[in-house]
């Protein structure tokens, strides 16, 4: 069965920090990989997603990920972290023999000013 | 354009009584979808609806779980009778025609179920 591993479960850290959270995959086939952010209160939103192409994916407010097929990896990156992105970050996969997304269990993050 | 809207937004309900979620896609969303996320777990899929048939419905975890889309547009997703392993974030989500490997899924903000 496919998964999303996640292994950072809560981070912290200080505006301008750089960020780096973890997101393995378990499929051996062809995948689209996601990443999702759900805001305090808001609802969950994309925030980039690969198909194909270049596996350096630039995403909304500064985010990027990289998809390393060989690990299974699909890492989400920022170089300098605000307040604003605390929130919490969700990896998905989806496999093209089917529509669902399975998620990983969310990565929290909280930035301090 | 509105998102898709769900409710109620919070439900507490005692185990063994009844409840019953709504979802409303984006408007002209073939593609529906009901995700559920227990306390401290992953979001877990439950069931997709294209149109009003049911085209996956491997994650509902039992026959207390009921999901219909008549007409194709609003969702319903009824507990009956509610236990409290249930209780959860329920999400809805929807897409364009061409599912998602095409086409983003769009969430609604969820209905926070507890069952005492």
């Amino acid at each position: 069965a496919q998964s999303v591993s996640q292994h950072n479960h809560h981070v912290i850290l200080s505006e301008a920090a750089s960020l780096e959270l973890g997101c393995n995959y378990s499929y051996g086939g062809t995948v689209n990989l996601f990443w999702y952010v759900q805001y305090p209160g808001q609802h969950l939103q994309l925030l980039l997603k690969y198909f194909s192409g270049d596996p350096l994916v630039k995403g909304i407010k500064g985010f990027e990920a990289e998809f390393i097929k060989s690990k299974f990896s699909f890492n989400l990156r920022k170089p300098s972290v605000q307040w604003s992105d605390t929130a919490e970050y969700f990896c998905a996969v989806v496999s093209y023999n089917t529509d669902k997304l399975i998620f990983g269990t969310g990565t929290r993050l909280q930035v301090f000013p | 354009e509105a998102g898709v809207t769900q409710f109620p937004s919070h439900s507490v309900i005692e185990k063994g009584q009844t409840v019953t979620l709504r979802c409303d896609p984006i408007s002209g969303h073939d593609n529906l979808y009901w995700y559920r996320r227990v306390m401290g777990k992953e979001i877990k899929f439950l069931l997709h609806f294209v149109k009003e048939s049911k085209q996956d419905e491997s994650g509902m975890p039992n026959n207390r779980f009921l999901a219909e889309r008549t007409g194709g547009t609003y969702s319903t997703l009824k507990v009956q009778p509610a236990e409290l392993e249930d209780s959860g974030v329920y999400f809805c989500a929807s897409s364009q025609e061409g599912g998602v490997s095409y086409n983003e899924q769009f969430f609604g903000p969820g209905t926070r179920l507890t069952v005492l």
